[in-house]
């Protein structure tokens, strides 16, 4: 069945350092869209993409899918104390199904 | 709008007993889900409904069971808890379609001893 990889597994970085966690699917997506969790909350919607080698940014995030539509990538520039937490990928497959495979994870920590 | 509810918030249950999760959504929103996480774990999908009257299966339905008659609420039934359903179990909706978000319950967190 389709699964969802994430990298790294946990990241640790000084405030103000870049932080990227990298999405890879074993099949190809329809869309691709990301979460983001605080500890103890509930997953937050972030961003969704759907276009090959779609680029998106939010303030200091940047999103971006593969050409192949099978790997996408969040970047953090200058992290800030904030966006601690998990960041989730979720993969819808191309094959019409309504759900969502969510990826392993990257939980982000950082250091003021 | 409330959103997405759940209830109770935290369960303690013991083996072999059975319990139902609420999830109740606001939105008039098709599209249900209920998700589990394990501790430091991914999302795994549990089961989903694309409207009322309609469920299917996910990744790990095994033990688990839905039912969803009304637009608003997707409950979802433990028959015979067994440790390995500890978790935490959210539930999620969004409105259809292919491109738009999925919005989150808190959660409800369950420990079967």
């Amino acid at each position: 069945g389709q699964q969802v990889m994430q990298i790294p597994q946990y990241q640790h970085v000084q405030e103000g350092e870049d932080f990227t966690t990298y999405c890879n699917s074993s099949t190809t997506l329809s869309n691709i869209q990301w979460y983001k969790q605080r500890p103890g909350g509930h997953p937050v919607f972030l961003i969704q993409l759907v276009k090959s080698g779609e680029v998106k940014k939010q303030k200091r995030l940047t999103f971006q899918f593969g050409e192949a539509k099978k790997n996408s990538s969040l970047h953090i520039t200058a992290t800030q104390t904030t966006d601690v937490g998990t960041y989730f990928c979720a993969g819808q497959a191309t094959s019409g199904t309504y759900k969502y495979i969510f990826g392993t994870g990257t939980r982000l920590k950082v250091l003021a | 709008n409330a959103g997405v509810t759940q209830t109770p918030k935290f369960r303690i249950l013991k083996i072999g007993q059975s319990m139902t999760l609420q999830c109740t959504q606001d939105m008039n929103h098709n599209y249900m889900y209920w998700y589990r996480q394990d501790p430091g774990m991914g999302l795994k999908l549990i089961y989903y409904s694309v409207g009322a009257g309609i469920t299917d299966k996910g990744e790990v339905p095994n033990g688990y069971n839905v039912s969803r008659s009304t637009t608003e609420d997707f409950p979802l039934r433990l028959e015979l808890a067994a440790p390995s359903q500890t978790s935490v179990y959210f539930c999620a909706s969004r409105p259809g379609g292919s491109t738009d978000t999925q919005y989150f319950g808190p959660g409800t967190r369950l420990t079967v001893l």
